[in-house]
């Protein structure tokens, strides 16, 4: 079964300062895809940014960039030039499925409080 | 081009009663999965409909049911509530199944409160 760990619970960051959240994974599949997704107060789950598993290249997206480590399984989130309206749980994801059918296996989640 | 939306928002039921939550998708999007939400458990998925045919399902009881209609939206049914079912249940669309990278779009989601 796949899994996706995120060891820390709550991370705080000053606002302009840089701060990476870690995510783990396990998987058996050769060929996946990960994604970071953000959930502010308002609750509704907003796309980071996402990875190819078979791309070395690690993905950018303006201020967030990750660290893909395949065989390590690991896949950090940084996040440059914090920003207040950065603060939100952060979610680890894994995306499981082929043609018939695919869901999303989530970590549990990082709480990112940024500091004026 | 509206986003996801789900209603109602926010739900009191007794235990032992049932409900129906909605989930209209974005235009053109035809897969719709539902997701639950709980401090205790995080994430996790209920399950997924395309083209009215539910595709993939998640590990939970059968009081849990969903379907799709035509139009693609979507309603996912809690029957005999338990204080447990109490959560924030996520829909999320997507245009398709072929492609694994496609961004998932999600809604505000549904705040049920069994008492």
């Amino acid at each position: 079964a796949q899994t996706v760990t995120q060891s820390q619970p709550e991370m705080s960051v000053q606002e302009a300062e840089t701060v990476t959240l870690s995510c783990t994974y396990d998987t058996s599949e050769s060929d996946y895809y990960l994604f970071w997704y953000k959930q502010p107060p308002s609750r509704q789950m907003i796309l980071v940014i996402r990875q190819e598993a078979y791309k070395q290249q690690n993905a950018t997206e303006n201020r967030f960039s990750v660290n893909f480590q395949k065989a390590a399984k690991s896949f950090s989130l940084k996040i440059s030039d914090s920003q207040l309206g950065d603060a939100a749980m952060y979610f680890c994801a894994y995306r499981v499925g082929d043609n018939y059918g695919q869901n999303f296996v989530f970590g549990p989640g990082t709480r990112l409080s940024v500091l004026p | 081009k509206a986003g996801v939306t789900q209603t109602p928002r926010y739900l009191i039921k007794t235990r032992g009663q049932q409900v129906t939550l909605s989930c209209s998708p974005i235009s053109g999007h035809r897969s719709v999965s539902w997701y639950q939400q709980t401090p205790g458990q995080g994430l996790q998925f209920l399950f997924e409909y395309f083209s009215e045919t539910q595709r993939n399902k998640g590990n939970f009881p059968g009081r849990f049911s969903g379907r799709q209609f035509s139009n693609s939206r979507s309603e996912m049914n809690v029957s005999t509530l338990e204080l447990g079912d109490s959560a924030l249940y996520l829909c999320a669309s997507i245009p398709g199944l072929a492609d694994m990278n496609t961004e998932a779009f999600f809604g505000q989601g549904t705040r049920l409160t069994v008492v």
